[in-house]
């Protein structure tokens, strides 16, 4: 069966800090990769997605970046915090899509964010 | 591009009564709606999903129906139970097109 591991799940860091959120699928081969942020008590942003190994899509523009290194390994990073990075963020994958099936997107156990 | 609202923002109900949370969508070419489960502090998980060729699924105490003329699908959850608090997100897609979320339903169970 497949999993999903992300870490660190909680981290304080100080703002103009760096940042790296790290993800890994296992199960499963050529995984579309999906970053979200949660603000408290709110919804779910699309932060970045991957359909393979370097290939990455932006959803929104900030001071975030993400990479793709390996097939099921998805980075999340930054080179200076800010206060309003902070939050829960998600890691998730969906396997390969047919035409009989839906993007069922499954979730990691999130890392939460405190930027102080 | 999709666009999804999700109604109410918050419900409250009683133990044993039932919940229906309801969701609009914009592109009528849309055809995966899943639900989604957020307990407080833990990761979003899939509880039911429809696709377009079916109106209605049930799963024990819960249900999706989707009406695709009118555009929309509602989640309905019978018998409540203190368990069932948590937020719930609906979401709609089109072919391997990526999810777009609605805000979410904050449904709260008093026992």
């Amino acid at each position: 069966s497949q999993t999903i591991h992300q870490w660190p799940a909680t981290l304080v860091q100080p703002v103009g800090s760096p940042l790296s959120l790290e993800c890994t699928v296992e199960g499963t081969s050529n995984p579309n990769l999906y970053w979200y942020r949660q603000a408290a008590g709110r919804g779910l942003q699309l932060l970045f997605y991957s359909v393979g190994i370097g290939q990455i899509s932006s959803e929104v523009p900030q001071n975030l970046s993400a990479s793709r290194p390996q097939d099921r390994q998805f980075i999340l990073s930054s080179k200076k915090l800010l206060l309003s990075d902070s939050g829960f963020y998600l890691c998730a994958w969906s396997g390969y899509w047919t035409p009989g099936s839906g993007n069922t997107i499954y979730f990691g156990e999130g890392s939460w964010l405190t930027v102080v | 591009g999709e666009n999804v609202e999700q109604h109410p923002s918050t419900l409250s109900v009683q133990e044993g009564d039932s919940a229906v949370i309801k969701c609009t969508y914009s592109d009528s070419a849309s055809n995966y709606f899943p639900w989604y489960k957020q307990e407080l502090g833990k990761r979003p998980q899939l509880i039911i999903d429809i696709r377009s060729n079916v109106g209605e699924k049930k799963d024990q105490r819960i249900a999706v129906t989707l009406n695709k003329t009118a555009k929309h699908f509602s989640l309905h959850i019978t018998e409540t139970q203190p368990e069932d608090s948590a937020v719930y997100f609906c979401a709609a897609s089109k072919g391997y097109s990526t999810l777009t979320f609605g805000k979410g339903t904050m449904l709260l169970v008093s026992p």
